[in-house]
């Protein structure tokens, strides 16, 4: 049974300060990834989508990395706003047989970016 | 182009009662899915349709729970009788076909169903 795990579980920092953010999963055979942002009360916003073979993807501040064979992405901010302020969510998509478009996902990380 | 929406944003209900949701996905998606985030635990996958067709409906939780997708468009689900443990957010999703390579999930705001 598949497994996402972020850590941490929440993160502040000052503005215009680069960050990572951290999901490991434990079974590795995956299709793709995909990492999304939350707004407290909303839904939520798709970030990126990265390929099982892929390494990574690139949007604006945001990069997106993977390894797969290790069981773990992460995701840059560079250049932190205060509107990157948010829940940001992992989710791995598994590679094959029954179920193979359920998204499995992670608990979060809660970003507080002081201006 | 609209995204996916749901309604109502908010629904509380009385234990025993019965509610139901709809979700329009984005238009010309195939896939569909539901998902759930109760309280304190990660958003989990319900169910999944192509078109009209449940594909996987093995997350749903038990048999008061039933999900359906007229006509491969909207999609309802439906809680009956509402019991406390149901109470949380209910998220809809839609994809299209991943033959185009379109594989994204894009979701929607999400119904928040608070249970009494």
């Amino acid at each position: 049974k598949q497994e996402v795990t972020q850590i941490p579980a929440a993160l502040s920092v000052p503005e215009g300060e680069n960050l990572v953010l951290n999901c490991s999963f434990t079974d590795s055979a995956i299709y793709n990834l995909q990492w999304f942002r939350q707004d407290p009360g909303k839904g939520l916003t798709s970030l990126l989508l990265i390929q099982s073979s892929q390494r990574e993807q690139t949007s604006g501040r945001l990069n997106a990395s993977l390894d797969k064979s290790s069981g773990r992405s992460t995701l840059y901010i560079a250049a932190s706003q205060p509107g990157d302020s948010a829940t940001y969510l992992c989710a791995v998509r598994p590679g094959s047989g029954a179920g193979s478009y359920q998204l499995t996902f992670g608990k979060g990380t809660k970003l507080s970016v002081i201006p | 182009e609209a995204g996916v929406t749901q309604f109502p944003s908010h629904s509380v209900i009385e234990k025993g009662q019965t509610v139901t949701l709809r979700c329009d996905p984005i238009s010309g998606h195939d896939n569909l899915y539901w998902y759930r985030r109760v309280m304190g635990k990660e958003i989990k996958f319900l169910l999944h349709f192509v078109k009209e067709s449940k594909q996987d409906e093995s997350g749903m939780p038990n048999n008061r729970f039933l999900a359906e997708r007229t006509g491969g468009t909207y999609s309802t689900l439906k809680v009956q009788p509402a019991e406390l443990e149901d109470s949380g957010v209910y998220f809809c999703a839609s994809s299209q076909d991943w033959r185009g390579g379109q594989e994204t999930q894009y979701f929607g705001p999400g119904t928040r169903l608070l249970v009494l």
